[in-house]
C-alpha cells in the first residue's frame, strides 16, 4: 500500500473486554512504532519494533498491553481486560530502518479510535 | 519538569502574519527535533526536521533550533487559514525507545 493502514478505525468495547488493533507499515519499512494519544494531549510512546524485535517494552502502560510483529510487516497492539483509562487514539508509525531510532522521519496511520465504556 | 514541553495554546495569529510556535526541552542529549502538523481527527504529518543549530528553511516554514538555550521553534510565515491546526514537537534520540512528543500547540489562524 501506499501508506501505513491501521485497522479498526474505530472500536467500542466493554470494560474488561481484550481488544486487538492492527498495523500495516509501509512496504519495506523495518521500523514499527506505536503510540497512544489521548484527547487534547500529546503522543505517548509505547513501542518500537526493529523487524520482529522490540528491544524496549519499558514504554507499555502496564502489563495489560502486549505488541508483537510476524514477518517484519504486519504489528498488532493487544489490550487485555480493558479499562475506560485505556480509551485513546492509538496512532502506528513506519520508517525506513530503524537503526538510527527516533532520528528517522516516521510516517503515520490513520489511527484507531478506542473507547471503553 | 516534563521532557519536552509546548505552549498548549490556543495561538491566534492574524492572516498573513508571522506565527511562532516554540518548544524547549530538558535533556541536553537530544540530538534532533521534529516538527509535526496535525488536523483535529488527524494523524500527525512531518513538517520539518533539525539536527544543527541555527536556522533552516523550508518554503514558509522556518525551524529554528538553539541548543545552548535548549530550544527549537517553528516559524510560519504569511500564514494561512490552512495553517490552523496542533503542532507537535519531537525530540528525537538514536535510541528508538524514547522518542519523546510535547502535548502540542493548538493554533489558530483568524482571517
Amino acid at each position: 500500500g501506499a501508506g501505513v493502514s491501521q485497522s479498526p478505525s474505530n472500536k467500542v468495547t466493554e470494560k474488561g473486554k481484550d481488544v486487538e488493533l492492527r498495523c500495516d507499515p509501509i512496504s519495506g519499512h523495518t521500523a514499527l512504532y506505536w503510540y497512544r494519544q489521548s484527547l487534547g494531549q500529546g503522543l505517548e510512546f509505547l513501542i518500537y519494533f526493529q523487524g520482529n524485535s522490540a528491544p524496549d517494552k519499558s514504554g507499555l502502560p502496564s502489563d495489560r498491553f502486549s505488541a508483537e510483529r510476524t514477518g517484519g510487516s504486519v504489528s498488532t497492539l493487544t489490550i487485555q481486560r480493558t479499562q475506560q483509562e485505556d480509551s485513546a487514539v492509538y496512532l502506528c508509525a513506519s520508517s525506513t530502518h530503524g537503526s538510527r531510532g527516533g532520528l528517522e522521519t516516521q510516517y503515520f496511520g490513520p489511527g484507531t479510535r478506542l473507547l471503553v465504556l | 519538569q516534563k521532557e519536552v514541553e509546548q505552549n498548549s495554546g490556543p495561538l491566534s495569529v492574524p492572516e498573513g502574519a508571522i506565527a511562532s510556535l516554540n518548544c524547549t526541552y530538558s535533556d541536553r542529549g537530544s540530538q534532533s527535533f521534529f516538527w509535526y502538523r496535525q488536523y483535529s481527527g488527524k494523524s500527525p504529518e512531518l513538517i520539518m526536521f533539525i539536527y544543527s543549530n541555527g536556522d533552516k528553511e523550508d518554503g514558509r516554514f522556518t525551524a529554528q533550533l538553539n541548543k545552548a538555550s535548549q530550544y527549537v521553534s517553528l516559524l510560519i510565515r504569511d500564514s494561512q487559514p490552512s495553517d490552523s491546526a496542533t503542532y507537535l514537537c519531537e525530540h528525537g534520540y538514536s535510541s528508538a525507545s524514547k522518542i519523546i512528543f510535547g502535548s502540542g500547540t493548538r493554533l489558530s489562524i483568524r482571517p
